[in-house]
């Protein structure tokens, strides 16, 4: 199987809070992080947060770290239309020959 | 600051023949990832670079290929085009090998092979 899944698809209505959800296999992870790519673009990092963390909070996102189970998500309140766009989470380790690993991607859909 | 660069955004290519793609990353940056984006593979690694060597290698074919010059820029060339090279392919700078930062992604290049 995958080493970082994420579901494909999450609809919200615009002004409601969404949340993307990550699990990952990898207990070595060190950094977990949070992608937006918006279409016709490259990835552009979020947040991301270290694994020896529970929470982390950047304005209208909220990352949430569940270490014991591998999971992660990603709470984007009062979500707008500007915020349509694929999310991608991604797991990752400093030094060493690692290669980062990213899930397929969440396409979040924000309709009015 | 600029961000990542790279050229050119658009290509169409010929079965059989070869490309090359060039990629800037941001000033200061030593570190250059390669990926390659697809609908039905997602985001795959293809290689990183550091100080002009490679240092970790996807699993993809030797027709991959990619080098670093002194300037940190990289470019990465494809040979024996297939159809399914068909992809988006990004590029992402750090600023050291394997830092916690995160990379910072270019816009891609948008490859077509017909």
């Amino acid at each position: 199987g995958e080493d970082v899944e994420q579901s494909l698809f999450l609809s919200v209505r615009e002004g409601d809070s969404s949340v993307i959800n990550c699990t990952y296999t990898d207990s070595s992870s060190t950094y977990l992080y949070w992608y937006k790519q918006e279409p016709g673009a490259g990835l552009q990092l979020l947040t991301y947060i270290f694994s020896n963390m529970d929470m982390k909070q950047d304005q209208r996102l909220t990352v949430l770290l569940n270490k014991k189970d591998k999971h992660l998500s990603l709470r984007i309140a009062d979500t707008q239309t500007g915020d349509s766009a694929i999310y991608f989470c991604a797991e990752g380790r400093t030094g060493g020959s690692y290669i980062p690993t990213f899930g397929r991607g969440t396409s979040l859909i924000v309709h009015p | 600051k600029a961000g990542v660069t790279q050229t050119p955004r658009y290509l169409i290519k010929t079965r059989g023949q070869q490309v090359t793609l060039s990629c800037s990353p941001i000033s200061g940056h030593r570190s250059v990832s390669w990926y390659q984006q697809t609908p039905g593979q997602g985001l795959q690694f293809l290689f990183e670079y550091f100080s002009e060597t490679q240092r970790n290698k996807g699993n993809f074919p030797g027709r991959f290929s990619g080098r670093q010059f002194s300037n940190s820029r990289s470019e990465m060339n494809v040979s024996t085009l297939e159809l399914g090279d068909s992809a988006l392919y990004l590029c992402a700078s750090n600023l050291e090998y394997r830092g916690s930062g995160g990379y910072t992604f270019g816009s891609g290049t948008r490859l077509t092979v017909v």
